[in-house]
């Protein structure tokens, strides 16, 4: 079935490492993926996405890579902050007729340690 | 510009009865979504509504419906409700149906 999945449920690192969280994906067909940011009692908030059609994107402190030939994308934090603790998700999105769909994987909660 | 903004934050609901919840899109924006995120999980795509009509369904019953009103504001209903229906409902909105969405805080709902 489709699924967008992580491979760890839980990241702790220390303050001022970096991080890298993991997704697999199973569809072909997606063809636009999203990291979200999700704190405790909050909506999801953008991070980057990037389209299949590139390798890498880079923002501010982060950086997504994917992988099409194994359907893998991860999301790199450099510097990891206090304030990046929080739930990741990668979503993965393709056109569903008229309309775009998200599908999200399970999430995976970043701890960071001072 | 003002972001998306969900009420009520937190609802009690007894089992069997019904529930709307509401959603204002960001200034600008012309769509909305809706997702239904239980404890733990990711967000499940519940549907999304694009110029006053249902644009693409999740795999949810019937008894999930919606509304979208000319300012682009949205309503989800729950009839019926389950004792499964407790979760985070977030609404999405974004411009067009195809760009990136702008979340609300959702709004919490436990079925007793």
């Amino acid at each position: 079935g489709e699924s967008v999945g992580l491979h760890l449920p839980t990241l702790s690192v220390q303050e001022g490492d970096n991080s890298i969280i993991n997704c697999a994906y199973s569809n072909s067909a997606s063809d636009y993926f999203i990291w979200y940011k999700q704190e405790s009692g909050k909506g999801p908030q953008f991070i980057i996405d990037i389209r299949s059609n590139m390798d890498k994107r880079q923002g501010q402190r982060v950086t997504v890579l994917l992988n099409k030939t194994v359907k893998h994308l991860s999301l790199q934090i450099a510097a990891t902050q206090p304030g990046d603790s929080a739930v990741y998700f990668c979503a993965e999105s393709r056109n569903a007729g008229n309309n775009r769909k998200l599908i999200w994987g399970l999430g995976t909660s970043l701890a960071v340690n001072p | 510009e003002t972001g998306v903004t969900q009420s009520p934050t937190h609802l009690i609901k007894t089992r069997g009865q019904q529930v709307t919840l509401r959603c204002s899109s960001q200034s600008g924006h012309n769509t909305v979504s809706w997702y239904q995120q239980a404890l733990g999980q990711g967000p499940q795509f519940i549907f999304q509504y694009y110029r006053e009509e249902e644009n693409g369904r999740g795999n949810f019953p019937p008894r999930f419906s919606g509304l979208q009103f000319p300012n682009y504001s949205s309503e989800l209903n729950v009839n019926a409700l389950e004792l499964d229906d407790s979760a985070l409902y977030l609404c999405a909105s974004s411009l067009g149906t195809v760009s990136g969405y702008t979340f609300g805080s959702g709004t919490r709902l436990t079925v007793v």
